[in-house]
């Protein structure tokens, strides 16, 4: 089984600084990992995902997400928040490659609670 | 590809009457997801599909809530009778049955039962 967890529902950021979302996750076996946004009524909308290769991954509006293993974490981040970032994010995991993929719940996404991002003028 | 279409946007309805809630996922796509999303909750995931057939229904939360996958191009969240309880945004998602591939989101139905 998996789980994701969000640290903060709430992050609060300056226009200019720094974005950091918080995402630790469970798996028992080595996972996708994704970043989504949901602005105000709308659906979700993916920001990034790792699968498998380079560690570091860039997403769009100028995201990324760096997945670490040894501390199953796969942190948010962007360099300068704009008005625009303004939003709720939420990290998912999913069952990564196996010989079972295809017969196990393999392409099933378990999200966390979410992180709400109010950006400050 | 207009992307997955759920309909209605919006639907207030009273309490003890069927709520019928639509899917249309991407051409091509052979998963189909239903997700429930409230404040209390999150987001939780009530059912889904491969090609047409349920795979997991564990999420759904009770009888009153049925799902169908008619043929590839259209499913269906049914929910009779409704509750002021189911009242939330359902979204539709679908994928590829691909290893290294994301979720697809509609864009919700805002549900409110009075």
């Amino acid at each position: 089984a998996q789980s994701v967890t969000q640290l903060g529902s709430h992050v609060s950021v300056s226009e200019g600084a720094l974005v950091l979302l918080r995402c630790n996750y469970s798996s028992s076996v080595p996972p996708y990992l994704f970043w989504y946004v949901q602005y105000p009524n709308q659906g979700l909308q993916l920001l990034l995902k790792y699968t498998t290769g380079a560690t570091l991954v860039k997403g769009i509006n100028g995201f990324e997400a760096e997945f670490k293993k040894s501390e199953t974490s796969f942190h948010l981040t962007k360099p300068s928040a704009h008005m625009s970032d303004a939003a709720e994010y939420f990290c998912a995991v999913r069952r990564g490659p196996s010989v079972l993929w295809i017969k196990a719940a393999g392409n099933k996404l378990t999200f966390g609670g979410g992180t709400r991002v109010l950006v400050k003028p | 590809d207009a992307g997955v279409i759920q309909s209605p946007r919006h639907e207030v309805t009273e309490m003890g009457q069927e709520v019928t809630l639509r899917c249309k996922p991407i051409s091509g796509h052979d998963y189909l997801f239903w997700y429930r999303q409230t404040m209390m909750r999150g987001l939780e995931l009530l059912i889904y599909f491969n090609n047409n057939v349920p795979i997991d229904d564990s999420g759904m939360p009770e009888d009153r809530f049925s799902a169908k996958m008619p043929n590839a191009s259209f499913s269906t969240l049914k929910i009779q009778p409704s509750e002021p309880r189911d009242s939330a945004v359902y979204f539709c998602a679908s994928s590829l049955g691909r290893e290294n591939t994301e979720a697809f989101f509609g864009q919700g139905t805002r549900l409110t039962v009075v």
